[in-house]
């Protein structure tokens, strides 16, 4: 079975640009969340998805956005781009919304904004 | 919100010798509890968890303890092998519907000498 797949692994922007990441949950899989990694805040929750619906939202600003389609696939789009932005962004599939069931990482697509 | 604290920062140990890495967390209601291990270039992997109604939980040489009144969990590494060298993050979530969103501690880089 396919784990979790993440497109590009890497991107470079520019600042003031915006960008699209994918993330294709595990075969079955049916809720996503998103992570933002850098060496200074650690691991921080964004968002999660399931039934193409956001279910639970962290505390970022609104340029972060992101969207599920019914076939479970994600996507993520950070608008105006700003150099804080650099980071490995993770995304995690789970079979189902509210379960115990294990969150799965993809291997993440670094960031970099120049 | 919740709030994961987590130590130590970097650990070294010998081959044989034993790890632990302690979390204490701040929200009362948070009842799931599972620890992750990310290695260079991959998305972190789930080794254990443990949920609220549990105190202690072992997998080979890897167990789990939680103290709910202390609010604080731990991880044990026993007879650690160069390969467990890896950044082990412990994370905290309410379960319920939000059990999809983690909230992380900072990470513990742990260095096994063979």
């Amino acid at each position: 079975k396919a784990g979790v797949t993440q497109t590009p692994r890497y991107l470079i922007k520019t600042r003031g640009q915006q960008v699209t990441l994918s993330c294709s949950p595990i075969s079955g899989h049916r809720s996503v969340s998103w992570y933002q990694q850098t060496p200074g805040q650690g691991l921080q929750f964004l968002f999660e998805y399931f039934s193409e619906t956001q279910r639970n939202k962290g505390n970022f600003p609104g340029r972060f956005s992101g969207r599920q389609f019914s076939n479970s696939r994600s996507e993520m789009n950070v608008s105006t781009l700003e150099l804080g932005d650099s980071a490995l962004y993770l995304c995690a599939s789970s079979l189902d919304y509210g379960s115990t069931d294990t969150q799965y990482f993809g291997p993440g697509t670094r960031l970099t904004v120049l | 919100g919740e709030n994961v604290e987590q130590h130590p920062s970097t650990l070294s140990v010998q081959e044989g010798d034993s790890a632990v890495i302690k979390c204490t967390y701040s929200d009362s209601a948070s009842n799931y509890f599972p620890w992750y291990k990310q290695e260079l270039g991959k998305g972190p992997q789930l080794i254990i968890d443990i949920r609220s109604n549990v105190g202690e939980k072992k997998d080979q040489r890897i167990a789990v303890t939680l103290n709910k009144t202390a609010k604080h969990f731990s991880l044990h590494i026993t007879e650690t092998q160069p390969e467990d060298s890896a950044v082990y993050f412990c994370a905290a979530s309410e379960g319920g519907t939000s059990y999809g969103k983690l909230t992380f501690g900072q990470g513990t880089i742990l260095t096994v000498h063979p």
